[in-house]
């Protein structure tokens, strides 16, 4: 079965800290996707990230960088000088071939405090 | 990017009310739609599939004739929750996909039952 875990509920950090969210998956197919959302409190959810299980190479974008290790069924995302902004709950998601479903985490509350 | 627009934001209405939902694609034909359900500080949680011009196949637990979801062209599903109770209150969001590629978010509707 499919499942993706988010085991901190809450994270609070201070203005300019780095951050890691972690996200554990679980799934038998080879082929699959992963992704990471961000919901500020206006509620819409922001689409930061799309990997697929043949590529493993880490990402950067800014402020914003992915850890992806299938060894260790792990997708990370780490915010470096977190800023106020930053403030939302983030969304671990998993897909897999042959459907188009999405499977979310139950997500990371984050809260940069000034 | 891509583009899905969901309405309406918001809706408050009395006990016993249908409402209904709107979801576009704006700017793709999406072949698929999804409706997922999220109660406050919990994740997002998938309730009916849709496909263009086929009925929506539901998640288990979903009450097919309590949501109605109607996918009659590439660009627009609605989802009508029929009868509504106080317990149906909670933020709806659509989300569009075509051939695969990632699902679209709408900005999700609050619904609100008195």
């Amino acid at each position: 079965a499919q499942k993706v875990t988010q085991a901190q509920t809450e994270i609070s950090v201070v203005e300019k800290e780095d951050v890691t969210l972690d996200c554990v998956y679980e799934t038998r197919d080879t082929t699959y996707y992963l992704f990471w959302y961000k919901q500020p409190p206006s509620g819409e959810l922001v689409f930061l990230i799309r990997r697929n299980s043949f590529d493993e190479q880490n990402e950067i974008s800014g402020r914003y960088s992915w850890n992806f290790q299938k060894s260790t069924s792990s997708f990370n995302f780490t915010i470096t000088a977190s800023q106020v902004v930053d403030s939302a709950v983030y969304f671990c998601a998993l897909s897999w071939s042959g459907t188009y479903k999405y499977i979310f985490g139950t997500g990371t509350r984050l809260k940069v405090l000034a | 990017g891509a583009v899905v627009s969901q309405h309406p934001s918001r809706v408050i209405c009395k006990s016993g009310t249908s409402v209904k939902i709107e979801c576009r694609s704006l700017d793709f034909q999406a072949t698929t739609m999804f409706w997922y359900r999220q109660f406050p500080k919990q994740s997002l949680m998938l309730m009916a599939t849709s496909n263009e011009g086929s009925k929506a196949t539901y998640e288990q637990g979903v009450e097919k004739d309590k949501f109605l979801i109607n996918h009659a062209s590439l660009t627009l599903s609605t989802l009508t929750v029929t009868s509504a109770h106080p317990e149906d209150s909670s933020f709806y969001i659509c989300s569009a996909s075509s051939g695969g590629q990632p699902q679209h978010f709408g900005d999700g509707t609050r619904l609100s039952i008195l």
